[in-house]
């Protein structure tokens, strides 16, 4: 397995205001994606984070609203951007590593905006 | 399109108890796998146990067990020996490898409570 760290591990922020998320891992993973998870919902996937080029957004979300960065294979940001209410989730980091099936998440960061 | 099912929003087992938490899928594809995530309430996802759509075998880790029915399209969760611990929620996940996107999709989870 990989072990995954993220940062910051919570957060209260006002509205309006953004926040970066970093995930790192420690090891070369093949692929990395953020996932958000709303208050009593399932997962949702954000985008896939794609090294050295622009990540690839799920219907709904938009680059503007989640720039993602990924300058090398074991670290990404997530930021979120102009937050509302409405933003309030846990935001999870997941990989997967070269040749195997399984895909593991980080610990998540717990986002409150008020 | 894919689709996880799980239809138990909670459930209750007697600690020691088995308990069997459902998850049917729906998929196109013939070359997919299927998870299983335990979230306590610290929010982290725990990866449990994996089974691919060719493993002949049904997939076990420990006290996990998957119990795989290709033909009814069911991929079902079995805890033996239910700790205090087993507390949490269960998601049932997919990703089918024959799409662009690879995507791992998820159910909406299943409330598991284990009384003492």
């Amino acid at each position: 397995s990989a072990v995954i760290s993220q940062k910051p591990s919570r957060d209260i922020c006002q509205r309006g205001t953004s926040l970066t998320i970093q995930c790192q891992v420690d090891s070369q993973v093949t692929m990395m994606f953020w996932y958000r998870q709303q208050p009593g919902q399932s997962l949702t996937l954000i985008a896939t984070a794609n090294q050295g080029s622009e990540a690839t957004y799920e219907s709904g979300f938009v680059i503007d609203k989640f720039p993602i960065s990924r300058p090398n294979l074991t670290f990404s940001t997530l930021t979120v951007s102009n937050m509302s209410p409405e933003d309030s989730s846990i935001y999870l980091c997941s990989v997967r590593l070269a040749g195997y099936n399984e895909q593991f998440f980080g610990p998540g960061t717990r986002l409150t905006v008020l | 399109a894919q689709k996880i099912t799980q239809t138990q929003p909670g459930m209750f087992v007697q600690e020691k108890e088995a308990v069997t938490l459902d998850c049917t899928y729906d998929t196109s594809d013939q070359s997919y796998g299927l998870f299983w995530y335990k979230q306590p309430s610290s929010g982290e996802m725990i990866f449990l146990i994996y089974q691919g759509s060719y493993d002949e075998q049904n997939a076990t880790e420990g006290r996990y067990s998957l119990n795989f029915q290709k033909a009814r399209k069911s991929a079902n969760l079995v805890i033996s020996a239910s700790q205090l611990g087993d507390s949490a929620m269960y998601f049932c996940a997919m990703r089918a490898y024959g799409g662009a996107t690879n995507k791992l999709i998820f159910g909406t989870g299943t409330l598991l409570a284990v009384q003492p």
